[in-house]
């Protein structure tokens, strides 16, 4: 099956600093890549529908202008969490599909946990 | 919004057994339904999924039924193993939008913890 790859898989960072995440689609091309947010024993939360070329389209609530979006190609999407603060530690993945039929499978990654100190 | 929630959190079972995990939905609109198993620290892994346009669908050892009059999904896994022992998610894909950009965007459910006994 389609290879999502994330990384790194884990990061810790200090309060204050930005982190930048990536996530790859590694046997296919991904025109539409989606960021999730999950915290410890909770549900994903998707943040952003990420489409290469163009902006990110932000779900209700999640800070454009802290998570960073960039899709500059359609095999790489980046997630940049910005001034990063302890409320931001959870696991953030990401998923990409393939085409842009309706009821396309999404290939998720494995993860990035995120610990601000 | 609406979303997609699950009536048990945590089920436990003994290996041999057979494991139903449920799941309501609320927006009527949703036309693909998803099954993941997630272990600890990965990420979602794919079990099976089933369009509107069906009932019930079989992969290996799992079996999804949805009934759309009710707004339900379960998943069935015949002779449950410790290695099923996972969180299991159920989630909704509405489609795409005039935009094209919400194929593949999914609402998830709360999650089902399945632990499997030996």
């Amino acid at each position: 099956g389609a290879v999502v790859s994330q990384h790194p898989s884990w990061v810790i960072c200090k309060s204050g600093t930005s982190v930048k995440i990536e996530c790859r689609s590694l046997d296919f091309q991904a025109t539409t890549m989606f960021w999730y947010r999950q915290f410890p024993k909770q549900s994903l939360m998707l943040m952003a529908t990420s489409n290469e070329g163009s902006k990110a389209t932000y779900e209700q609530g999640v800070e454009k202008d802290k998570f960073l979006i960039n899709h500059a190609s359609l095999t790489l999407s980046t997630l940049t969490v910005t001034s990063a603060h302890p409320e931001d530690s959870s696991f953030y993945i990401c998923s990409a599909i393939q085409g842009a039929l309706v009821n396309t499978e999404a290939f998720f990654g494995q993860g990035t946990r995120l610990t601000v100190v | 919004g609406e979303s997609v929630g699950l009536h048990l959190p945590t089920l436990s079972v003994q290996e041999g057994d057979n494991s139903i995990i449920n799941c309501a939905y609320s927006n009527s609109a949703s036309d693909y339904f998803i099954w993941y198993k997630q272990e600890s620290g990965k990420g979602p892994q794919f079990i099976i999924d089933i369009r509107s346009n069906m009932d019930k669908r079989q992969g290996q050892r799992v079996t999804v039924l949805l009934n759309k009059t009710v707004k339900h999904l379960s998943l069935q896994i015949a002779a449950t193993q410790p290695g099923d022992s996972a969180v299991y998610f159920c989630a909704e894909n509405t489609g795409g939008n005039a935009g094209g950009t919400s194929y593949g965007k999914l609402t998830f459910g709360q999650g089902t913890i399945l632990t499997v006994h030996p």
